[in-house]
């Protein structure tokens, strides 16, 4: 069945540094969405990509799909500690339709000071 | 714009019991909302589609007697866990989407179960 692997799992990192999640589909996907969820909370959307190769920056953080619109990246400038929190990428459903998403196993990011 | 509101935020049942959560889009129409459930550090899994008017699809896997999905309103889907066990305790999360085809989900606060 359709997959989306992250790597890393986790990352910590001390606040200033640089911070990037990658994501991998198994299949080719139509657009991929990035999703945040921060500790005991609930995943809120950021940004949706479409294009093959898009780049999309929103502040600190910039996001990319690739040529072949099987990965994507989140990269974050100068992390702080309010971008603590589960990264997740999602992509459409191969079967079913509709707006299901197959999720990421999700980056967990912790940031000190 | 665009908010689901989700209730019960928590809750502690005993096992053999049967524990009802809400979802509702404030301030749009839902013809389809969705169910996830999520165990402590890992990803969110699809559980079943909820249509508005008709049978809910289930992913595969999930028991459709146990959780059962009514989605009586353009606003209003309702997830029961029937005869709760310990290991139904877990993170569920109602989503839904606000546009077209492929548009961004929007999801209610979570509901964390814990079945004793």
């Amino acid at each position: 069945g359709q997959q989306v692997m992250q790597i890393p799992q986790y990352q910590h990192v001390q606040e200033g540094e640089d911070f990037t999640t990658y994501c991998n589909s198994s299949t080719t996907l139509s657009n991929i969405q990035w999703y945040k969820q921060r500790p005991g909370g609930h995943p809120v959307f950021l940004i949706q990509l479409v294009k093959s190769g898009e780049v999309k920056k929103q502040k600190r953080l910039t996001f990319q799909f690739g040529e072949a619109k099987k990965n994507s990246s989140l990269h974050i400038t100068a992390t702080q500690t309010t971008d603590v929190g589960t990264y997740f990428c999602a992509g459409p459903r191969v079967t079913g339709g509709g707006n299901k998403l197959t999720f990421g196993t999700g980056t967990q990011l912790k940031v000190e000071l | 714009g665009a908010v689901v509101s989700q209730h019960p935020s928590w809750v502690i049942c005993k096992s053999g019991t049967s524990v009802k959560i809400e979802c509702r889009s404030l301030d749009f129409q839902a013809t389809t909302m969705f169910w996830y459930r999520q165990f402590p550090k890992q990803s969110l899994m699809l559980m079943a589609t909820s249509n508005e008017g008709s049978k809910a699809t289930y992913e595969q896997g999930v028991e459709k007697d146990k959780f059962l999905i009514n989605h009586a309103s353009l606003t209003l889907s309702t997830l029961t866990v029937t005869s709760a066990h310990p290991e139904d305790s877990s993170f569920y999360i109602c989503s839904a989407s606000a546009g077209e085809y492929n548009s961004p989900l929007h999801f209610g606060n979570g509901t964390r179960l814990t079945v004793t």
